[in-house]
């Protein structure tokens, strides 16, 4: 079966830099990558996501990128703010999408230091 | 609104009881999908359904089980409650041709 790894566990940064946060799968058929946000609590958030036919998705300050080569993919986040203190996951899909149901990563727990 | 919801939001049972968490979606939503969450693994697939009647295994899908007979429910039933068992239980729906998974807000379950 598919396996998503992330990198780093925890991630701090000062507000107003950047963070990045990377993932990479195995199952080289998986073709839908999305980003959860989750506050502590609370339920998974999506916020970005990337299909295997693109390889660069931007939403304002959030930005994904894929190398289907590599199978990796990353999020960036640009200008960092407090509310973005959060965990954060990657996950991949199987062949079939979304649908198939998704695999995720550990988590990134990012900390946005004043 | 159309929504996503679970019950009960806190469960505390005993070892070797039957568990049954409710999911329940307005979206209309064929696809419906059930994950645990627990520190350190992330959230993990148990059990899949793309409609009704369907229903698929997931990476944890041991001591699992699942039923489908309309398109808006999709409850998770635990046949003989175990510690390992306790656990964040997340729902999540999807519609058949959009990957977007929009999760409830969850079911907090100790097994004691």
């Amino acid at each position: 079966g598919e396996n998503v790894e992330q990198h780093p566990s925890t991630l701090s940064v000062q507000e107003g830099d950047s963070a990045v946060i990377k993932c990479t799968y195995s199952d080289s058929a998986s073709n839908y990558f999305p980003w959860y946000k989750q506050e502590l609590g609370k339920r998974p958030q999506l916020i970005i996501d990337i299909r295997s036919n693109v390889g660069e998705k931007k939403d304002q300050r959030i930005a994904v990128t894929l190398n289907k080569t590599a199978k990796h993919f990353s999020l960036h986040i640009t200008e960092t703010q407090p509310e973005d203190s959060a965990v954060y996951f990657c996950a991949a899909s199987g062949s079939g999408g979304g649908a198939d149901g998704l695999t995720f990563g550990k988590g990134t727990h990012l900390i946005i230091q004043p | 609104d159309a929504e996503i919801t679970q019950s009960p939001r806190h469960k505390i049972t005993e070892t070797g009881r039957q568990v049954t968490l409710a999911c329940h979606q307005t979206w209309n939503h064929n696809n419906m999908f059930w994950y645990r969450q627990d520190l350190g693994h992330g959230l993990r697939l148990i059990h899949y359904s793309y409609g009704v009647q369907d229903t698929n295994k997931g990476e944890v899908s041991d001591g699992y089980s699942v039923s489908r007979s309309n398109t808006e429910d999709l409850p998770l039933t635990l046949e003989s409650a175990a510690s390992s068992q306790t656990s964040v239980y997340f729902c999540a729906s999807s519609t058949h041709n959009r990957d977007t998974q929009y999760f409830g807000p969850g079911t907090r379950l100790t097994v004691l």
